[in-house]
């Protein structure tokens, strides 16, 4: 089965300090995709910062870059210069295909405040 | 603005009654997810369309039923509704095949208060 834990239920930060939000997965798959989602007190959902796992380079976002393991099956946020928007849940997601097509994971979240 | 359009964006309705939340996706996009999100929870998968047919469920219970239309619209039904079915209600839809990247877009989501 796949899963995604994500190890810290909370987390909080100041403002324009960085801050590490981890992500652990296990798959069988070779071939998928990992995101993390951002849902500030809006609760929209929306996209952080998406890495494939064929890519060894870890991908960044401006302030947003992901540190991607793949051997160690991690996949840790980093967000630097922490703003007051950025606080929000965090959800890191595993997207592989089977034999019926796409398939999301998502971790339980990490709830990230950005204090003043 | 994802392009995924949910309504109605706010319920209000009482134990034992009925509800239907529509979804309309991203233009071209053929599969429909919804997903449930208690209070302060985390998102659970409920089912899954592509092209209306059902791909996949995940803890959808009995009292709830969704389907996918000719026109790749989506409703989710809830039906005898209870106290804990309190929640926002989510629907995504993503391009799926090559090229593809996988990325789910959600919409703002649906949220219903039973009282």
């Amino acid at each position: 089965a796949q899963t995604v834990t994500q190890s810290q239920p909370e987390m909080s930060v100041q403002e324009a300090e960085t801050v590490t939000l981890s992500c652990t997965y296990d798959t069988s798959e070779n071939n998928y995709y990992l995101f993390w989602y951002k849902q500030p007190p809006s609760r929209q959902m929306i996209l952080v910062i998406r890495q494939e796992a064929y890519k060894q380079q870890n991908a960044t976002e401006n302030r947003f870059s992901v540190n991607f393991q793949k051997a160690a099956k991690s996949f840790s946020l980093k967000i630097s210069d922490s703003q007051l928007g950025d606080t929000a849940m965090y959800f890191c997601a595993l997207v592989f295909r089977d034999n019926y097509g796409q398939n999301f994971v998502f971790g339980p979240g990490t709830r990230l405040s950005v204090l003043p | 603005d994802s392009g995924v359009t949910q309504t109605p964006k706010h319920l209000i309705t009482a134990t034992g009654q009925r509800v239907t939340l529509r979804c309309s996706p991203r233009s071209g996009d053929l599969s429909v997810y919804w997903y449930q999100q208690s209070l302060d929870q985390g998102l659970q998968f409920l089912i899954q369309y592509y092209n209306g047919e059902e791909r996949a469920k995940g803890n959808i219970l009995e009292r709830f039923s969704a389907q996918q239309f000719p026109d790749l619209h989506s409703e989710l039904n809830l039906s005898s509704l209870e106290l804990g079915d309190s929640a926002l209600y989510f629907c995504a839809s993503s391009v799926e095949g090559p090229p593809g990247t996988g990325e789910l877009f959600f919409g703002e989501g649906s949220r219903l208060t039973v009282l």
